[in-house]
């Protein structure tokens, strides 16, 4: 039982690179997430995915794209990587909102 | 928009004292109270949780409290020992298709148990 998968879990990238961050669930969830978290803020959203075919802007959404594939998968991109993007991502997801989510153990991503 | 706010942000406790850490938050819609653990280098896992409908949850060593005229909850440990030792987190947050773009959570607290 692997919950919430993550892929890569580390990676450098150069300013002005993309990339896309990969993410999978086998709970069956209709809703999915995508956090960044920077030391000492806690996790902040960027985007979430209230159920398949449907993706929604979170807090922090500036230089992220998001597309939910199926119902297992929601990716997130980087088009043009810029050093404030240096952070760890997660993605979590949940049967639906107001109930818990389930994170992956997150990939660490430097921008240089 | 949601003010979550968790406090303390660090706390130091004897092995064996208990660990009381505490969530205020605006939202009055806020229905669902979760409180996270992250170890180093994992994803936050949900420990407890409480819905609006309950004042009070205990699993073991742990409970959660909630106050909804006051718009705060809080996490207990009691009994603390070393494997505590972690970040905890709170985000609550309403039901409803929009409810995730209101999910926030708290800044962390970083529990350390002094052996």
């Amino acid at each position: 039982n692997a919950g919430v998968t993550q892929t890569p879990k580390f990676q450098v990238l150069k300013t002005g690179q993309s990339m896309t961050l990969q993410c999978a669930q086998d709970m069956n969830h209709n809703s999915m997430y995508w956090y960044r978290q920077d030391p000492g803020m806690g996790l902040r959203l960027i985007y979430y995915s209230a159920s398949e075919g449907t993706t929604d802007k979170g807090e922090v959404p500036n230089g992220y794209n998001v597309s939910r594939l199926n119902k297992r998968e929601f990716s997130l991109r980087l088009e043009s990587a810029a050093p404030s993007q240096t952070s760890v991502y997660f993605c979590a997801s949940s049967a639906s909102g107001g109930q818990p989510q389930h994170f992956g153990d997150g990939t660490r991503l430097s921008i240089l | 928009g949601e003010n979550v706010e968790q406090h303390p942000s660090t706390l130091s406790v004897q092995e064996g004292d208990s660990a009381v850490i505490k969530c205020t938050y605006s939202d009055s819609a806020s229905n669902y109270f979760p409180w996270y653990k992250q170890e180093l280098g994992k994803g936050p896992q949900l420990i407890i949780d409480i819905r609006s409908n309950v004042g009070e949850k205990k699993d073991q060593r742990i409970a959660v409290t909630l106050n909804k005229t006051a718009k705060h909850f809080s996490l207990h440990i009691t009994e603390t020992q070393p494997e505590d030792s972690a970040v905890y987190f709170c985000a609550p947050s309403s039901p409803g298709y929009s409810s995730a773009s209101k999910i926030i959570f708290g800044s962390g607290t970083r529990l350390s148990i002094r052996p």
